[in-house]
């Protein structure tokens, strides 16, 4: 069972920051939070991962609080092509696998 | 460079029927996976693959599936005979090393 606890849905207005939060309360010191979403009718795809500290890329910034019980992934001007099911996994960097939950399913309004 | 390719995207069979569903995966990716997802539910993972050697097969239902990889490149999941409940998207995905998994666009199965 997915270990991470996320909000069913969100909306956000198009150009403005899209913030999803995720819970992880019992995540381990050796697991790392990896974010993916899937756009309809599409496969999964990769966005980001961190362990402790915040990271940034070109898609998206996670934030890690310092507890490590909870994050958030900030897509900073959210456009119509971000709508997607957003999944927040609890994953043990060497093992491979990948435990999704049911994602939260966001929204961008015109 | 090209994504994990699978075929075919959609399938439409009759219960009872056998079905077969192909991968091929990002070039160079030794470790290959095998999702099902249900209508509203994240994927599952059925079965991973590091080269040509299942190394977790825990959730697949052994009974009726089953899945190869020869080579260790491109791979076959294979349902027989297909139920009702078997109506899902079958997703794979490759990664390299531990890295990241990229998936393809998935086959939706609808048995009927």
């Amino acid at each position: 069972d997915a270990k991470t606890t996320q909000p069913t849905s969100m909306d956000c207005a198009e150009g403005r920051a899209a913030n999803l939060p995720c819970n992880h309360s019992t995540i381990s010191g050796n697991e790392y939070v990896y974010w993916y979403r899937q756009i309809h009718s599409q496969g999964p795809q990769y966005i980001i991962h961190g362990l402790k500290n915040n990271e940034t890329n070109e898609m998206a910034s996670l934030i890690i609080t310092e507890d490590r019980k909870s994050s958030t992934l900030i897509l900073p001007h959210a456009t119509l092509r971000d709508t997607a099911v957003y999944y927040c996994i609890e994953r043990n960097f060497g093992n491979e696998k990948l435990t999704f939950g049911t994602g939260t399913r966001l929204t961008i309004i015109p | 460079e090209a994504g994990v390719v699978q075929s075919p995207r959609y399938k439409i069979i009759e219960k009872k029927q056998p079905v077969a569903f192909w991968c091929n995966p990002i070039s160079g990716h030794n470790t290959l996976y095998w999702y099902r997802q249900n209508l509203g539910q994240g994927p599952e993972l059925l079965i991973r693959y590091e080269n040509e050697e299942a190394v977790d097969d825990s959730q697949l239902p052994k009974d009726r599936f089953s899945a190869e990889r020869l080579k260790g490149v491109d791979s076959t999941l294979k349902i027989q005979p297909a139920e009702l409940g078997d109506s899902a998207v079958y997703l794979c995905a490759s990664s390299s090393q531990g890295h990241e998994q990229y998936f393809g666009p998935g086959t939706r199965l609808t048995v009927t």
